[in-house]
């Protein structure tokens, strides 16, 4: 069935330094892929999301890429803060039909 | 605008005992509607999955059930509770029209004793 890798499952980066979060997808077919986060205790909550026919998506400090070919497709966060400390997960969907999830990564940025 | 209610919030069962959680969206129609299960520092599971009323999709084997008796109402149901379900559970819905950001409910902090 349809998967979503997602790596690392742990990050841990000084404040200030760049966090970079990587997923592959197995349907070839998905066509959105959001990225969520969430804080301890919490529900998830969109931060970014890319399309299908985008390779690049810029949202301030966050940044999404997107490869089709190796459908990979990854979370970039630079400059840390502390508040970006959270659990981070990587989704695919086609269309919003059936969204799956990556495991997840917990950041944890060290001041 | 759109709201996603899920309770409760918290609830602590015992092993053998029934379950029911419900969601209601309001705001939409014909949303897609989800429960997933995240165990403690894991992952988000999807559970079940439902395009219409009546729909139910199930995407692993397991001690739960879910229905969906009306448009915006999604129960996840276990007639049995083990020790292995507790976890915290979520509900989210997705808008048909746009296919995109998935909304989530405020989640069920599941704990079976």
């Amino acid at each position: 069935g349809e998967n979503v890798e997602q790596h690392p499952s742990t990050l841990s980066v000084q404040e200030g330094d760049s966090a970079v979060i990587k997923c592959t997808y197995s349907d070839s077919a998905s066509n959105y892929f959001p990225w969520y986060k969430q804080e301890l205790g919490k529900r998830p909550q969109l931060i970014i999301d890319i399309r299908s026919n985008v390779g690049e998506k810029k949202d301030q400090r966050i940044a999404v890429t997107l490869n089709k070919t190796a459908k990979h497709f990854s979370l970039h966060i630079t400059e840390t803060q502390p508040e970006d400390s959270a659990v981070y997960f990587c989704a695919a969907s086609k269309g919003g039909f059936k969204t799956i999830f990556g495991a997840g990564t917990r950041l944890f940025v060290k001041a | 605008s759109q709201t996603i209610h899920q309770w409760p919030a918290t609830l602590v069962q015992p092993v053998g005992s029934p379950l029911s959680l419900e969601c209601t969206v309001e705001g939409t129609s014909n949303p897609n509607l989800y429960w997933y299960r995240q165990a403690a520092g894991r992952g988000l599971q999807l559970l079940f999955y439902s395009v219409g009323i009546g729909q139910i999709s199930s995407e692993v084997p397991q001690n739960l059930s879910a229905s969906r008796p009306q448009d915006r109402q999604f129960i996840l149901s276990s007639k049995k509770l083990l020790l292995s379900d507790s976890g915290f559970y979520l509900c989210a819905w997705v808008s048909r029209e746009s296919g995109t950001e998935a909304f989530f409910g405020q989640g069920t902090r599941l704990t079976v004793v």
